[in-house]
């Protein structure tokens, strides 16, 4: 079992749609949560962080997070082209460690 | 606002050859990771320090050896290099294990 599992996809939704991302990790003393965006032959982009149970928002994203069910999820608001990407759940396992697992990544087509 | 930097961004060595990426962290950051990137694979991380001192390792191979300096730029030595070797490498820096933002990678081609 990866410690950190998604599912590759493609997932495809309809410009304006919401596009759903899910992520689940399998150390559950793990502390620290991130969604990373990657677009083809570039470095991944940070565009969540999330550490404590609950929701989180940020413009268009929003950080789910359920440590009782060891799962992270990623909401992307009217989604656009630009956002087609693959999207990389990440996680620190705990405090004292400094090594950040990824996820195999989703991949996300907007359709126009 | 400053970023990671990375250098040189793009590598070509033989077999065999020895290969050194340099990383130059965000200022006032303590911690830099350095992950690995084949073709339609995820990041796989390799080792990172903190605060200058070896602090985790991942599947980093015997061939591969890294460091962190005092001024908190890191290094990633690759000797005998294989074919297999040729991916993208990328370094990140965080302040603690907080948000790790990444540089612009180095693609090693080994031919």
């Amino acid at each position: 079992q990866k410690e950190v599992e998604q599912n590759s996809g493609p997932l495809s939704v309809p410009e304006g749609a919401i596009a759903s991302l899910n992520c689940t990790y399998s150390d559950r003393g793990s502390q620290s949560f991130f969604w990373y965006r990657q677009y083809s032959g570039k470095s991944p982009e940070l565009i969540m962080s999330i550490y404590s149970n609950g929701d989180k928002e940020d413009g268009r994203f929003t950080a789910q997070l359920n440590k009782a069910s060891q799962y992270v999820s990623l909401l992307i608001r009217d989604s656009q082209p630009s956002d087609s990407a693959t999207y990389l759940c990440a996680v620190n396992q705990r405090d004292s460690s400094y090594k950040l697992i990824f996820g195999s990544g989703t991949r996300l087509l907007v359709r126009p | 606002a400053a970023g990671v930097i990375q250098s040189p961004r793009h590598l070509i060595k033989e077999k065999r050859e020895t290969a050194t990426l340099k990383c130059y962290p965000i200022p006032r950051h303590d911690t830099v990771y350095w992950y690995q990137q084949g073709p339609g694979q995820d990041p796989q991380f390799l080792i990172s320090f903190y605060e200058k001192m070896q602090s985790d390792k991942g599947s980093i191979p015997d061939r591969f050896s890294a460091q962190q300096f005092s001024d908190y730029h890191s290094e990633l030595n690759m000797s005998s290099l294989e074919l297999g070797d040729s991916a993208l490498y990328f370094c990140a820096s965080s302040f603690t294990n907080t948000e790790a933002f990444f540089g612009q990678g180095t693609r090693l081609t080994v031919v």
